[in-house]
């Protein structure tokens, strides 16, 4: 079945931690996306790739690292800079250069500072 | 820059009752709107699209969507609810024309009451 995994569901992080989130993705798509999910607030982006090796920030790409050295994966590494890290962190995915095509979702990994 | 105002955080609506969640939304060009359904703790499930053509759009579970450009808005509509459409909801508009990102507005979280 193709579609985007990713893992771990749930990671715990100590304060002054880097942690890293997977997202793999095998719809051969070659845009993906991050997003940070908070109570009332919708989704808002952190970082988009449209092609390998390249990446754009996003509305709050503050204290948030990307990398796409392979079209099927996109991890994001959480930094100690940033202030705020618990949320729910939601992969996407799409077609790039289909202008109505829609972004397919992973099933998120929420992540908790302690 | 684009826009988009759920009104209402939280809707409660009866098993069998109207299903109506409001979505406005603000665009430069002519927008490409998504709603997209949250179950708890999941990723995002495309309901529908809106791109180009007939103005009321038809999507999976039984809702549907009118596109109206001289309202700004994209109301999604149910006619009868089941308990099986609680979850939150999401209206998002694309810029097509950047990387095909989304905006999301701040969702609406449907409860049905029996």
């Amino acid at each position: 079945d193709g579609g985007i995994t990713q893992s771990p569901k749930y990671l715990f992080r100590k304060e002054g931690q880097n942690v890293t989130l997977s997202c793999e993705q095998n719809l051969n798509h070659d845009a993906m996306y991050w997003y940070r999910q908070d109570p009332g607030q919708g989704l808002r982006l952190i970082y988009y790739s449209q092609i390998v090796n390249d990446f754009q920030k996003g509305d709050i790409a503050e204290g948030y690292s990307v990398s796409r050295e392979k079209k099927e994966s996109f991890p994001l590494t959480v930094t100690s800079a940033q202030k705020n890290p618990t949320a729910f962190y939601l992969c996407a995915s799409s077609i790039q250069g289909v202008k109505d095509n829609e972004q397919f979702f992973g099933p998120g990994t929420r992540l908790t500072v302690l | 820059a684009q826009s988009v105002t759920q009104l209402g955080s939280h809707v409660s609506v009866s098993e069998g009752a109207l299903v109506l969640l409001r979505c406005n939304y603000s665009s430069s060009v002519p927008p490409y709107l998504f709603w997209y359904v949250q179950y708890p703790n999941q990723g995002l499930q495309l309901l529908l699209k809106y791109t180009t053509g007939a103005t009321l759009v038809k999507g999976i579970n039984g809702f549907e969507a009118e596109f109206k450009k001289s309202e700004t808005s994209f109301h999604l509509t149910k006619p009868s609810a089941h308990m099986s459409d609680a979850a939150e909801y999401f209206c998002a508009v694309s810029e097509w024309y950047a990387g095909n990102k989304l905006t999301f507005g701040g969702g609406t979280r449907v409860l049905v009451k029996p």
